[in-house]
């Protein structure tokens, strides 16, 4: 099935850094969700964008659904160990269905 | 507040094996619900949804099937698992008929013998 386009596909980063990560699609969505897993469980949902150009903010992460409605980025800052784990990002259209991103790797060193 | 139930954690079974996953979700009512598969190291691949009772639909063809007995429990089966159903398998619900997130279980990672 079809997957969104995510980069980068893996990171090292160091603790304090800010993360930046993206998806882009070749078609529109109307919600655009970012989800986040740890090895050998389910995603946990970070942020839900709803509305073209909207930019939400969750704590330390803040998310923003593309103006063309066919892209989003997470942004992470002053990243701390625990944010290690995989990033996904999700396109709704249909109230029914989810397309993932292929996942962005996210390993903070100390 | 809602919860998500996935079981077993983990299963081992032989080639040829039946399989029955178990999915309940507790806290709401009338959920949509969902059956993922997740190959290691990629993202998730939408099996099964239903919005209610009785009501599935497939997405890919495949050796699986899903059926809700129950307002809030869904089943995943097989009645013969081949080596390529390996994967982990992860349960999500939703509400309502518009763009609501969904949120995931703990999911069930199968290895096929």
């Amino acid at each position: 099935g079809q997957q969104l386009n995510q980069s980068p596909q893996s990171m090292f980063i160091q603790e304090g850094e800010d993360v930046s990560m993206n998806c882009t699609s070749s078609s529109i969505f109307n919600t655009w969700l970012w989800y986040k897993q740890d090895p050998g469980e389910g995603p946990v949902l970070l942020i839900a964008l709803y509305k073209a150009g909207e930019l939400t903010s969750n704590g330390r992460l803040t998310a923003q659904f593309g103006i063309t409605r066919k892209d989003s980025f997470l942004n992470i800052s002053a990243s701390i160990p625990s944010d290690v784990g995989i990033y996904f990002c999700a396109g709704q259209l249909a109230a029914s269905k989810l397309t993932f991103g292929t996942g962005t790797r996210l390993q903070v060193t100390l | 507040s809602q919860t998500i139930h996935q079981w077993p954690a983990t299963l081992v079974q032989p080639v040829g094996s039946p399989l029955s996953l178990e999915c309940t979700v507790e806290g709401t009512s009338n959920p949509n619900l969902y059956w993922y598969r997740q190959a290691a190291g990629r993202g998730l691949q939408l099996l099964f949804y239903s919005v209610g009772i009785g009501q599935i639909s497939s997405e890919v063809p495949q050796n699986l099937s899903a059926s809700r007995p129950q307002d809030r429990q869904f089943i995943l089966s097989s009645k013969k698992l081949l080596l390529s159903d390996s994967g982990f398998y992860l349960c999500a619900w939703s509400v309502g008929q518009h763009n609501q997130p969904q949120h995931f279980g703990d999911g069930t990672r199968l290895s096929i013998l």
